[in-house]
């Protein structure tokens, strides 16, 4: 199975920061990496897919980037609807596997 | 606009077949690739397997002697039966739609808590 791991599992910012997570794969997988946001009791929520792309209706203040094992999400101008958990998800080989999740939290 | 609602019992005695069924409303089931994740209390995210509409699947290999996913189209729902439970599978249960075989999960269900007991 493809190993994602995330860092941090925790970090804790300012309204108004811009904060990155980061998530590298124990191989290849450009550009089959998608990130999901959720919050406490909900399902998570798809932020961006293959990379970089944002679905319709995610704020342009969320971006990703990344090559071949390493993938980056950036949140510019954190806003108070941001403090959730975030989750990268490989979908270049099944199973199709997540990381282990980081959780952004106000401080 | 799509929506997921996974429903069933919210507790399995253990040894016992655990069984989910998602209803999808707002768009047809066809064409896409119906997908179950797990996520036990305070943990992260774990995929169970998908199924194509016209029945064909793809499961975990850590859950594959246990898991059985089907479709029925007529009715706009897929459905989840894990069978031999213990204490390690209790989780939120989440159905999500994906877009392609190689797709990203755009809508999920709001998740049904199965707890299994002894």
């Amino acid at each position: 199975d493809i190993q994602l791991t995330q860092s941090p599992s925790s970090l804790s910012a300012s309204i108004g920061d811009t904060v990155t997570i980061t998530c590298r794969a124990s191989q290849n997988i450009f550009p089959y990496l998608n990130w999901y946001q959720q919050k406490p009791g909900k399902a998570p929520k798809l932020l961006i897919y293959a990379v970089s792309s944002l679905p319709s209706g995610v704020p342009s203040r969320f971006s990703g980037s990344g090559f071949g094992t390493d993938f980056g999400l950036t949140i510019s101008s954190l806003q108070p609807e941001d403090f959730a958990s975030y989750y990268c998800q490989q979908i270049y080989s099944p199973p199709w596997t997540f990381g282990q999740g980081t959780k952004v939290e106000i401080k | 606009q799509v929506q997921l609602q996974a429903s069933g019992p919210g507790l399995v005695k253990s040894s016992e077949t655990l069984s989910l069924t998602c209803t999808v409303s707002g768009g047809s089931i066809s064409n896409y690739y119906w997908t179950w994740i797990r996520q036990p209390p305070g943990k992260g995210l774990e995929w169970i397997g998908y199924i194509y509409h016209s029945g064909s699947t793809n499961y975990n290999p850590s859950l594959r002697s246990r898991v059985t996913i089907s479709v029925d189209t007529s009715r706009n729902q897929f459905s989840l039966k894990l069978s031999s439970v213990t204490a390690a599978d209790t989780a939120m249960y989440f159905c999500a739609r994906g877009t392609d075989y190689r797709g990203h999960l755009d809508y999920w269900g709001q998740g049904s808590l199965v707890t299994v007991s002894s």
